[in-house]
């Protein structure tokens, strides 16, 4: 257990629909990272968080959002889901903003089926 | 545009020989260079990393080499064991669009078979 939670693990979903993925960061992190593994692709750089506020965007869809909560939990919403966006969604961690030389902890990952 | 490449989608190598996984990248403004090691239905685990002034960095079996020049790094495992198989990923840390916020650039990954 990496201390990072995702949830849920697996969602089927169709097109057209929104779809909201939850990570609680490991306890004391203050930094969330949103990322997108598609099929053959390294992991793609959506969206970071740190202590509440938005720090950087990657790769990030407008029908994509994301927040984070006071709790420093945070949320990936995707809505008018297309049958591209099936993918995994990781979530990741980190005490700091730049955490280059120990790097994220990640989550387990949500594996997003759009039918 | 794929500033950091692994051209090797996969790579089998007897146990107790040496792994060799390979990495490349177009940016040299990256700062940091990581590896993380990925098993099926789990999220990367950090493995070990280098700093972008450094040219070698060792951690038990895990070697990690830089070649700035070449903009080339390497992932050195030695003895290879069973449980070394799984899919690793290079990465390198830049400064994004954020003011003092860092993020990591991963490559597609090499999955390593290590045969009993």
């Amino acid at each position: 257990d990496s201390g990072v939670t995702q949830t849920p693990k697996h969602l089927i979903t169709a097109t057209g629909q929104r779809v909201t993925l939850r990570c609680s960061p490991r306890s004391g992190d203050l930094s969330v990272y949103w990322y997108q593994q598609s099929l053959d692709q390294g992991l793609q750089f959506l969206i970071q968080y740190y202590n509440g506020e938005e720090r950087a965007k990657g790769n990030i869809l407008e029908r994509f959002s994301a927040q984070q909560f006071p709790d420093l939990h945070s949320e990936l919403n995707l809505s008018s889901l297309e049958l591209g966006d099936s993918a995994l969604y990781f979530c990741a961690s980190s005490v700091d903003l730049s955490p280059r030389r120990t790097g994220y902890t990640f989550g387990s990952g949500t594996r997003l089926t759009v039918v | 545009d794929q500033q950091v490449k692994q051209n090797s989608p996969s790579l089998s190598v007897q146990e107790g020989r040496i792994s060799i996984l390979n990495c490349d990248y177009t940016n040299s403004m990256f700062d940091y260079f990581l590896w993380y090691k990925k098993y099926p239905a789990e999220g990367p685990t950090f493995l070990i990393s280098i700093s972008s002034i450094k040219d070698k960095n060792e951690d038990g079996r895990f070697t990690v080499f830089l070649n700035k020049s070449a903009k080339h790094l390497s992932l050195h495992i030695v003895p290879s064991q069973p449980g070394d198989s799984a899919v690793y990923f290079c990465a390198a840390s830049g400064q994004g669009s954020g003011a003092g916020s860092y993020q990591l650039t991963f490559g597609k990954g090499t999955k390593l078979s290590v045969i009993p």
